[in-house]
């Protein structure tokens, strides 16, 4: 069946250092999205992806997206305490109206001041 | 904007108690609504898919008549655990969006159910 592959699982840096975590779709998908979970929380939306090899930033944050739509990527650079939680990659086949999202498992990010 | 609220935040009660928990769209139309399960430390797990006004589409394993979810307006969804048990105790969290293309989910809070 469909799969969102999200890798590291965990991820432990220094403040100050970068981080990236990497999401791989068996499937060609429609567009991805990356969501932001802190402790106790529930996910945040942060970007959308939808173009073939499109690259967006908020900050410190780039997001990229595969030119076949098959991989994302989330890249952190210099990292801060607040950046802490797990940050998961959703994709999603449809545009239409079941835009049922296929999760990857996330990538929990500790950051140490 | 984009607002959702689920309530209760938490849920403590006995086996064999019922459970509603309700999901809504504060300030826009949510045609679609999504129920997800997460265990600690893991990723969600997508219960259901429900559209207003009609039947809700169950993901494999799910147990309709265990967790029954109603969506009858375009701005209020419940699940009810029936009848739950120890191994329902979880996180569960519901999510909207309208019927745009390429929209995000918005997330409610989530109601942690533990069951004892």
């Amino acid at each position: 069946g469909q799969q969102v592959m999200q890798i590291p699982q965990y991820q432990h840096v220094q403040e100050g250092e970068d981080f990236t975590t990497y999401c791989n779709s068996s499937t060609t998908l429609s567009n991805i999205q990356w969501y932001k979970q802190r402790p106790g929380g529930h996910p945040v939306f942060l970007i959308q992806l939808v173009k073939s090899g499109e690259v967006k930033k908020q900050k410190r944050l780039t997001f990229q997206f595969g030119e076949a739509k098959k991989n994302s990527s989330l890249h952190i650079t210099a990292t801060q305490t607040t950046d802490v939680g797990t940050y998961f990659c959703a994709g999603s086949r449809n545009a239409g109206n079941n835009r049922k999202l296929i999760w990857g498992l996330g990538t929990s990010l500790a950051v140490n001041p | 904007g984009a607002v959702v609220s689920q309530h209760p935040s938490r849920v403590i009660c006995k086996s064999g108690t019922s459970v509603k928990i309700e999901c809504r769209s504060l300030d826009f139309q949510a045609t679609t609504m999504f129920w997800y399960r997460q265990f600690p430390k893991q990723s969600l797990m997508l219960m259901a898919t429900s559209n207003e006004g009609s039947k809700a589409t169950y993901e494999q394993g799910v147990e309709k008549d265990k967790f029954l979810i109603n969506h009858a307006s375009l701005t209020l969804s419940t699940l009810t655990v029936t009848s739950a048990h120890p191994e329902d105790s979880s996180f569960y969290i519901c999510s909207a969006a309208t019927d745009r293309v390429h929209q995000p989910q918005h997330f409610g809070d989530g109601t942690r159910l533990s069951i004892l």
